[in-house]
């Protein structure tokens, strides 16, 4: 069974830090990952998607990389700003071994605030 | 392009009773998903349908139900209400070509509904 696990939960740092937020998930079967973001009572935005041939993708200050065989992706985020604050949901499309996928896997999240 | 549309946005159920979410995009995807997202969680898979017609289990399907007529309707339907379905309720689309759900799924504003 697919287990995607964001570390840290949470955090706090002030405006204008460059960060790091740690995706790792169990089983390296998979398609692709996505990065999304969450606002508080609103929906998922996707940020970055990333096929399992790629090692990144970028956008604007956002660039998130992705390391199959081990497991593990990382978002970076530059030069961080208040608007910046959302939770952060990293997200696996794992493959089937007959081929074909159902939805995608979830972490629980890292609760990130941006102080200005 | 609206993308994807859900109603109602909130909802407040007793034990029970039933009740549908509907889900809507105008997107042309042949991919839907619902998923469920509970405090502090990460969203889990409860259908997914790859296209009119086809529809299959996710992760957490017991207590729910779903049918795709058409390319762009893709309704929730709960029988039976529980406290345990007290939940936000996400619909997401995607297109792929071929057999494999490859590219970004979008999602929709959420369901927020609470069984008394």
């Amino acid at each position: 069974k697919q287990e995607v696990t964001q570390i840290p939960a949470a955090l706090s740092v002030p405006e204008g830090e460059n960060l790091v937020l740690n995706c790792s998930f169990t089983d390296s079967a998979i398609y692709n990952l996505q990065w999304f973001r969450q606002d508080p009572g609103k929906g998922l935005t996707s940020l970055l998607l990333i096929q399992s041939s790629q090692r990144e993708q970028t956008s604007g200050r956002l660039n998130a990389s992705l390391d199959k065989s081990s497991g593990r992706s990382t978002l970076y985020i530059a030069a961080s700003q208040p608007g910046d604050s959302a939770t952060y949901l990293c997200a696996v499309l794992r493959m089937y071994s007959g081929g074909g996928a159902d939805g995608l896997t979830f972490g629980k999240g890292t609760h990130l605030i941006i102080q200005p | 392009n609206a993308g994807v549309t859900q109603t109602p946005k909130f909802r407040i159920l007793k034990i029970g009773q039933s009740m549908t979410l509907q889900c809507t995009q105008d997107m042309n995807h042949n991919y839907m998903y619902w998923y469920r997202q509970d405090p502090g969680m990460g969203l889990k898979l409860i259908y997914y349908s790859v296209g009119a017609g086809i529809t299959d289990k996710g992760e957490v399907p017991n207590g729910y139900n779903v049918s795709r007529s058409t390319t762009e309707d893709f309704p929730l339907r709960l029988e039976l209400a529980a406290p345990s379905q007290t939940s936000v309720y996400f619909c997401a689309s995607s297109y792929s070509g071929g057999m494999e759900p490859r590219n970004t799924q979008y999602f929709g504003p959420g369901t927020r509904l609470t069984v008394l």
